[in-house]
């Protein structure tokens, strides 16, 4: 079956610009995430939704970054008037969360570039 | 405050070789614990997992120990197998709530 897309595969934008990423997760997968990887670093957790339920936002570094989801379908996380650092891969993963923690099935990514 | 560490950013061994591939972790209130791995241009895949009330789960070539009191995991690949060449990273997380803490990774290269 179709795993975790990711789109675009990769984005370059200039300082100050708006972007939207999009991910569509496993279908029938309850829990979706959203991390980013900068270069050299691990994966850093930045929102997680699960079912209904309000969205963990604790790892959103700052106010310009904000993700939303319909229903248990498509994510999207957009970034708004982008820094350099926000340079980075952005991975999106969904579970089949049956209570706690389970394996996470990740997209491929999209590699931001901010110029 | 890096909570999941892997101190070693890579590791090369011979092909038939054992691969042991170590992580620290500071958080106690962790008790789940997987291994990823990561192709150039992918996303990670999930390799194995162990709950902290085991010390050992083996899957195949692959077998992870957990040693809770020191707060130390580590992968154990055995025979490795130039395909297992890859970005392996670790991660951590808590039954109550799914969001992972993941490592820096380490590359493991596997000479023919």
């Amino acid at each position: 079956g179709a795993g975790v897309s990711q789109s675009p595969s990769n984005k370059v934008t200039e300082k100050g610009k708006d972007v939207e990423l999009r991910c569509d997760p496993i279908s029938g997968h309850t829990a979706l995430y959203w991390y980013r990887q900068r270069l050299g670093q691990g994966l850093e957790f930045l929102i997680y939704f699960q079912g209904n339920s309000a969205p963990d936002k604790s790892g959103l570094p700052s106010d310009r970054f904000s993700a939303e989801r319909t229903g248990e379908s498509v994510s999207t996380l957009t970034i708004q008037r982008t820094q350099q650092e926000d340079s980075a891969v952005y991975l999106c993963a969904s579970s089949f969360q049956n209570g706690g923690v389970d394996e996470q099935y990740f997209g491929p990514g999209t590699r931001l570039t901010v110029t | 405050d890096q909570q999941v560490k892997q101190n070693s950013p890579s590791l090369s061994v011979q092909e038939g070789r054992i691969s042991i591939l170590n992580c620290d972790y500071t958080n106690s209130m962790f008790d789940y614990f997987l291994w990823y791995k990561k192709y150039p241009a992918e996303g990670p895949t999930f390799l194995i997992s162990i709950s902290s009330i085991k010390d050992k789960n083996e899957d195949g070539r692959f077998t992870v120990f957990l040693n809770k009191s020191a707060k130390h995991l580590s992968l154990h690949i055995v025979p490795s197998q130039p395909g297992d060449s890859a970005v392996y990273f670790c991660a951590a997380g808590t039954g109550a709530n799914s969001k992972l803490t993941f490592g820096k990774g380490i590359t493991l290269s596997v000479r023919p």
